[in-house]
């Protein structure tokens, strides 16, 4: 199995522009998790799908950020416009009857 | 709700000393409790768990064991190794939200040769 997959690995972009974050998760998993890890905040839960439906999206900062599962293999999560502050490595997670799964993350700088 | 609280890091050692990294739990029930661990650069990877009170969890000669009357579950490593130097974070399921993990902060373990 590939594992929980994430792409970017890396972002860079300027402060104001749109920013997606990819993850496919692993196939037969019906939970998928995002979440951010910084020093400063150390690890968040962001928001968390269970087939395919939010069910908890409490830890989502701002309406700048948004996510979508639209199929039980693939979810987004979007930042609209983007800030400095948002720099960050984004984790997806999936499970399935056992553990979480983490994929390798996505660091982002927004300059 | 469930919450657990790990000793801050770091931790130095020195190849092949003794680990102990602290983790204690607030919970309804007795709920699993897991180790992770983040390698640099790489997402958390579960490390062990333990399902019940007394249960041992182990793994790449690291255990834990979930202890009820003291409410923690310590993570231990008899000989440290270069390679095991990364951050673990200490988890256990939370109360509110259906297959959500509440994680502890995280402590950075740094072993020099």
């Amino acid at each position: 199995d590939a594992g929980v997959i994430q792409s970017p690995r890396h972002e860079v972009t300027e402060m104001g522009q749109e920013v997606t974050l990819r993850c496919k998760p692993i196939s037969g998993h019906n939970s998928l998790f995002w979440y951010r890890q910084t020093m400063m905040r150390g690890l968040e839960l962001l928001i968390y799908f269970n087939n395919n439906v939010p069910i908890d999206d409490s830890g989502m900062p701002e309406d700048r950020f948004s996510a979508k599962m639209p199929n039980a293999s693939f979810s987004t999560l979007k930042i609209q416009p983007s800030e400095p502050r948002d720099s960050a490595v984004y984790f997806c997670a999936s499970k399935g009857a056992g553990e979480q799964y983490f994929g390798p993350g996505t660091r982002l700088t927004v300059t | 709700g469930n919450s657990v609280t790990q000793m801050e890091g770091p931790v130095t050692l020195s190849e092949e000393a003794f680990l102990t990294i602290n983790c204690t739990y607030t919970a309804t029930g007795y709920p699993s409790l897991f180790w992770y661990v983040q390698y640099p650069g790489e997402g958390l990877q579960l490390l062990l768990k333990a399902t019940k009170a007394d249960d041992k969890g182990s793994n790449k000669g690291f255990e834990a064991t979930y202890r009820k009357e003291t409410t923690s579950f310590h993570l231990e490593k008899g000989s440290v190794q270069v390679s095991d130097s990364a951050v673990y974070f200490c988890a256990l399921p939370s109360n509110t939200g259906f297959q959500k993990l509440v994680f502890g902060t995280g402590t950075r373990l740094l072993v020099s040769p």
